[in-house]
């Protein structure tokens, strides 16, 4: 399994800008959730769907993100307008399923530079 | 809100000296502990923890989950320059992890 993929690796763009982030799962998982890491923040929570719902979303910091689960095997984050307080890495996530096997695999993020 | 917080924020040692790495943790509905290695790229799973007292180990690396107290330390033995990198803990509620902001570690030749 090529485990969770994120496309682009990195992206710079202007303030103003829209910007979409993507992710594919691995295969089987019914969770995905995106994260956001920064210095000053660490790594936090955006939102996660099960089965391609949303379940929660009150780590998105405000209405310029949005999050969407089309199928089961793709996922996309986007920014619109996109601001310098931005520029963070963006991790995808799955997981398999809920009860005690909470674990992760992450994929390898998206740097987003916003100047 | 549910918080977790990691110590010490980051340390330099020798390889072959042992590091105690420190997380405890306020959440609600905690389910699980859960710790991550991550170098330059994404966080890699090392353990996950649901019951208090019993140790888990992976080589080196182990790791012990007090929920009485709330807190959780990750030992590495013997370190070596490989372990360097920024260990994260999570804990997990339901479905969501809340991480603690890492402790970096730095393992000198």
């Amino acid at each position: 399994d090529a485990g969770v993929i994120q496309s682009p690796r990195h992206e710079v763009t202007e303030m103003g800008q829209e910007v979409t982030l993507r992710c594919k799962p691995i295969s089987g998982h019914d969770y995905l959730f995106w994260y956001r890491q920064t210095m000053m923040r660490g790594l936090e929570l955006l939102i996660y769907f099960n089965n391609n719902v949303p379940i929660d979303d009150s780590g998105m910091p405000e209405d310029r993100f949005s999050a969407k689960m089309p199928n089961a095997s793709f996922s996309t984050l986007k920014i619109q307008p996109s601001e310098p307080r931005d520029s963070a890495v963006y991790f995808c996530a799955s997981s398999f399923k809920t009860g005690q096997d909470n674990e992760q695999f992450f994929g390898p993020g998206t740097r987003l530079t916003v100047l | 809100e549910d918080k977790v917080v990691q110590s010490p924020l980051s340390l330099v040692v020798h390889e072959g000296d042992t590091v105690t790495l420190n997380c405890s943790y306020e959440v609600t509905n905690f389910r699980s502990l859960l710790w991550y290695k991550q170098e330059k790229k994404a966080p890699t799973f090392l353990f996950m923890l649901t019951s208090s007292g019993i140790e888990k180990k992976s080589g080196r690396l182990s790791s012990i989950l007090d929920k009485k107290e709330l807190f959780s330390i990750l030992n590495i033995t013997a370190t070596q320059t490989g372990d360097s990198a920024v260990y994260l803990c999570a804990a997990a509620a339901g479905n969501k992890l809340t991480f603690g902001g890492g402790t970096r570690v730095l393992v000198k030749p």
